[in-house]
């Protein structure tokens, strides 16, 4: 089964909004939570990642909120850019060092 | 640094033969995981070798099997090819220590007939 759920999956905003995709996990022994962005034709790219002693983390213009009662985490991109328009990939990994990737979020940002 | 290198970057193979793809993860690091991408799918762990040994499974059936070599470099092999095994298929390397960074290669886009 899904380890890792992502929604949306797929988003269309507009230049300057603030896309919100969010993560749900059910496994406790989860304790790195990645973000990463794909474009067309590449490998995904780490974008931001948090553990779970954080609620919040900002890289930029992104924005990791976790919340560990809920065992949920969730990205925000503010001021989003056309250059943004990608597919993001939440992913959770254990002390094993395996990691469990959502499904994806294609944003797509209209100028 | 040179990042992650993925050969063939494209392949097209017919049902029931056999692949091999290969990988060469960034100088330094020991860790190198295999996943398969599929719309919808999203990304599904392979496997993961460090230092030569397979330290990790994922969830796939034995026709598809890996290796690492003692400079890092690892290939993935895909027996009796079925039309479901179409797919990017992504490595990822990092120094393999927990929570280290991933990085990924460009893929290799495999296509069954």
């Amino acid at each position: 089964q899904q380890q890792v759920k992502q929604s949306p999956q797929s988003l269309i905003v507009q230049k300057g909004g603030i896309p919100i995709i969010n993560c749900a996990y059910e496994n406790t022994a989860f304790d790195y939570f990645p973000w990463y962005q794909q474009f067309p034709g590449k490998g995904p790219a780490l974008l931001i990642a948090i553990r779970p002693d954080v609620s919040e983390k900002k890289e930029g213009r992104f924005t990791i909120s976790f919340n560990k009662s809920a065992k949920q985490f969730s990205l925000h991109i503010m001021d989003s850019q056309p250059g943004d328009s990608a597919t993001y990939f939440c992913a959770a990994s254990n002390t094993g060092n395996q990691f469990y990737f959502g499904t994806g979020t294609s944003l797509t940002v209209i100028p | 640094k040179a990042g992650v290198t993925q050969t063939p970057r494209y392949l097209i193979k017919t049902r029931g033969q056999q692949v091999t793809l290969s990988c060469s993860p960034i100088s330094g690091h020991r860790s190198v995981s295999w996943y398969q991408q599929t719309p919808g799918q999203g990304l599904q762990f392979l496997f993961e070798y460090f230092s030569e040994t397979q330290r990790n499974k994922g969830n796939f059936p034995g026709r598809f099997s890996g290796r690492q070599f003692s400079n890092s470099r690892s290939e993935m092999n895909v027996s009796t090819l079925e039309l479901g095994d179409s797919a990017l298929y992504l490595c990822a390397s990092s120094l393999g220590g927990v929570g280290d960074t991933q990085y990924f290669g460009p893929g290799t886009r495999l296509t069954v007939l």
